[in-house]
This record gives C-alpha cells, structure tokens and sequence, in this order.
C-alpha cells in the first residue's frame, strides 16, 4: 500500500526566512497530495494542495512543488512569521481510492520571533 | 457555516470497556472519515462513510466499528478498549465525490484508556 515518509521531524527557522519541508510517496498512482497544518488543540487544516498534472502551486507566501518521476513533494513557506509555527503534514491520495489519505508523520515547524 | 463537530472532547475510560464517539459533518457534505492521532503511529485512517455506506476501512482491528445516518452524522465505537486505543480521534467531512479530496477536519475526541 501507498507510505508517505515525511522529512524534517522538526525545523526551526528565524522569522522573515524560508522554510521547506519534503515528503515522498510510493504508489506511482497516487493522484492527489494536500498538506495540512495542525495548531495545537486542533484538527489539521487544509493549507495547500497539489494533483498529479501539476508542477507546482503558490498561494501567497505558501508554495508545493511535485516531481512525479522521482514520486517527491516539498511545501515552502517563505517570509515566515510566528503564526506560522504548527504542525505540518503532507498526505497522499493512492491510486486505489480517493477516499482516504495517507499521512506523512508531521513537521513541527518553529518561527523564532 | 458551521465546521465539523465532534462530541465529546474529552474522555476517560478503563480498559475492556467500550466508547461512542459522535461527529457532525458540515452541512452538505455526505462523506465522514475517521482517523485516529497518535505521537507514536501519527494520522491513521480508520473508516469512511458516504450515504451511509462503508467505502474503505483501514488496517483497524475489528473492535473499531462506525456507521453513518441518513442526516450524514457518524458515529464511531471502540469496543473492549486496551490502553493503546489512547488516542485524538478525528472526524473529517467532504462533499464524498471522486477526486474532490478536501477534507474538513473537526478538532476531535481525545480518548484516555487507563
């Protein structure tokens, strides 16, 4: 079945510089990646999403590039500020069901002021 | 609009009993998804429902079982609890229509099993 490994398992960054977390996927199928950021007491929140006919996509400060031949996705966070600090999960559709996604193990992601 | 609701936050069990989690989807949306949070085992998907039909269920054991009404509230059940069932369960929303993928999560159901 479809793993997703996420890197770093933490990453901490100085206010105003950039961040960039990366993950990879095994199932050469798999046609959706969203990346979530969980706050602390809450669910995760959508904050960006990629499919598998796109290179790249921005919104704002926030970026996720997909290199499908290599099967590796990467979010990056430019300009970052202190609200940025969370968890950070990217996740994975497989190409057996849109009905589920596989998460990667998480990014805390610290922005000293 | 409202957001995905889950009841209740918070919860305290002892081990070999049973426990009914409640999620609320938003308004609209048919498909709910359980996952289960852990530090050790991260985000695990458990079960979706979509009027009312399991569509997929993850690598669970049997004790973990859910439904779906009619009104696309779910409904999750974790029978003969061990301590590892410790764990935030969430409750996740969408539309349910192939390759939409969004999901809305609620903010979950903090299990203790002692």
């Amino acid at each position: 079945g479809e793993n997703v490994e996420q890197h770093p398992s933490t990453l901490s960054v100085q206010e105003g510089d950039s961040a960039v977390i990366k993950c990879t996927y095994s199932d050469s199928a798999s046609n959706y990646f969203p990346w979530y950021k969980q706050e602390l007491g809450k669910g995760p929140q959508l904050i960006i999403d990629i499919r598998s006919n796109v290179g790249e996509k921005k919104d704002q400060r926030i970026a996720v590039t997909l290199n499908k031949t290599a099967k590796h996705f990467s979010l990056h966070i430019t300009e970052t500020q202190p609200e940025d600090s969370a968890v950070y999960f990217c996740a994975a559709v497989p190409g057996d069901s849109s009905y589920k996604l596989i998460f990667g193990s998480g990014t805390r992601l610290l922005v000293r002021p | 609009k409202a957001g995905v609701t889950q009841t209740p936050r918070y919860l305290i069990k002892t081990r070999g009993q049973q426990v009914t989690l409640s999620c609320s989807p938003i308004s609209g949306h048919r498909s709910v998804s359980w996952y289960q949070q852990t530090p050790g085992q991260g985000l695990q998907f458990l079960f979706e429902y979509f009027s009312e039909t399991q569509r997929n269920k993850g690598n669970f054991p049997g004790r973990f079982s859910g439904r779906q009404f009619s009104n696309s509230r779910s409904e999750m059940n974790v029978s003969t609890l061990e301590l590892g069932d410790s764990a935030l369960y969430l409750c996740a929303s969408s539309l349910g229509t192939r390759n939409t993928g969004e999901l809305f999560f609620g903010e979950g159901s903090r299990l203790t099993v002692l």
